[in-house]
This record gives C-alpha cells, structure tokens and sequence, in this order.
C-alpha cells in the first residue's frame, strides 16, 4: 500500500524564491498535518486539515507560509518569500480524523534556502 | 548540518539485550500517547500507541507502559537488534484534540 507521499524529496533554493512542498495523503484518510523538523526546535506542527478545511494554523510562523488542501488528495504547503531559516526538514502526515490516534508520515521534504 | 541543537539523550545497549525509552509528559488531560521510529532521512514511523484507559499494552516485540500517577510512558524493545538504532519519539494527544506534541526524543544506539 502506498503511504504519504511528498514531492520534492530535496529542494534547494536562493534566499526571496517561492517554495512549494507537495503532498498526498494515504487515501481514506481525511485528517492531513504539516510539520516542520529542525534541530533546535524538534518537530513542530504547523497546520492541519479536516475533510479538506484548515483547523488549526497556529503553528504557521508567519505570513510567508500558506498551506492549501484543494481535494482528498492533494495538500500544498508554500513559502513565498523563502529566507535561510526556513531550511528545514517538512513532513506531511495523515490520519483518519478523530481524537486520539496514529498520524502516519511521508518521508519529508528537505529545504535547504541559501 | 546544523552544529548547535537539542542535545538529545542517548542510550545504549547491547545487541540482543532489552531496551527501556522513557518519556514524562506534563499535562494530565492527555489521554492518548503513542511512540514513533525516525532513522536518518526518513519520517516518523509508528510503533504502538495507547489510551489512557490501558496501562500496557504490547506488539511485536514492543511493549509501551503508561503510568498516569507519575505522567510516565515507557517503550520497551525486546532482544534489541541492529535495525532498531533510531531516534524514538514520544507524542501525546490531549483529550478531545487530534494534535499530536512531540517530545525532543531519544537517540537508541546499538552496539555489536
């Protein structure tokens, strides 16, 4: 069964450039979550979706970042401008939406902005 | 990569010996918990989960222990073998949310 999917794998960017993570979710499920990885700050959620709806976006850290689900299966997550600090590990997880249970997560994109 | 970071903690064990992971988690309203694999340049992967109502529950080769008076989670790993050096992260869910919040994890090392 195919799980999360994220595309690209590696991206690689100038500083002021638009960045677009992709992700599809494990079909069934209805709940997806953006997370962003550093080494100073662990693993931090960023938004999540039910049923295609943004829930909660207070993790987003500022207005550079915007995240979209236009369908089931389809979510984008985008920087625009990107800046050095932005370099992270994103990954994309999904669940089937309800309290308290398993997310499953993609293999993660990694921005490196120069 | 970055030189300046969480300093995660480490454990170490011999190949074949049992591994504990433990993880203290603070807010008392949690009442699902679940513990998760990273090896390097991959995502988290789920391992075993629990509800509050459990105090162990057990899968293959792994049993996860909630001790709710002491806000106390513990992983264990039988016969711990190459395949398991990892990072292990510990999540709880607070009661009547879906987020997940992570703890800073545990780097599992082992030796031959």
């Amino acid at each position: 069964d195919a799980g999360v999917i994220q595309s690209p794998r590696h991206e690689v960017t100038e500083m002021g450039q638009e960045v677009t993570l992709r992700c599809k979710p494990i079909s069934g499920h209805n709940s997806l979550f953006w997370y962003r990885q550093t080494m100073m700050r662990g693993l931090e959620l960023l938004i999540y979706f039910n049923n295609n709806v943004p829930i909660d976006d207070s993790g987003m850290p500022e207005d550079r970042f915007s995240a979209k689900m236009p369908n089931a299966s389809f979510s984008t997550l985008k920087i625009q401008p990107s800046e050095p600090r932005d370099s992270a590990v994103y990954f994309c997880a999904s669940s089937f939406q309800r309290e308290g249970g398993p997310q499953f997560f993609g293999p993660g994109t990694r921005l490196t902005v120069l | 990569g970055e030189s300046v970071g969480l300093h995660l903690p480490t454990l170490s064990v011999q190949e074949g010996d049992n591994s504990i992971i433990n993880c203290a988690y603070s807010n008392s309203a949690s009442d699902y918990f679940i513990w998760y694999k990273q090896e390097s340049g991959k995502g988290p992967q789920f391992i075993i989960d629990i509800r509050s109502n459990m105090d162990k529950r057990q899968g293959q080769r792994v049993t996860v222990l909630l001790n709710k008076t002491v806000k106390h989670l513990s992983l264990q790993i039988a016969a711990t073998q190459p395949g398991d050096s990892a990072v292990y992260f510990c999540a709880e869910s607070i009661q009547g949310a879906q987020k997940l919040v992570f703890g800073q994890g545990t780097r599992l090392t082992i030796n031959p």
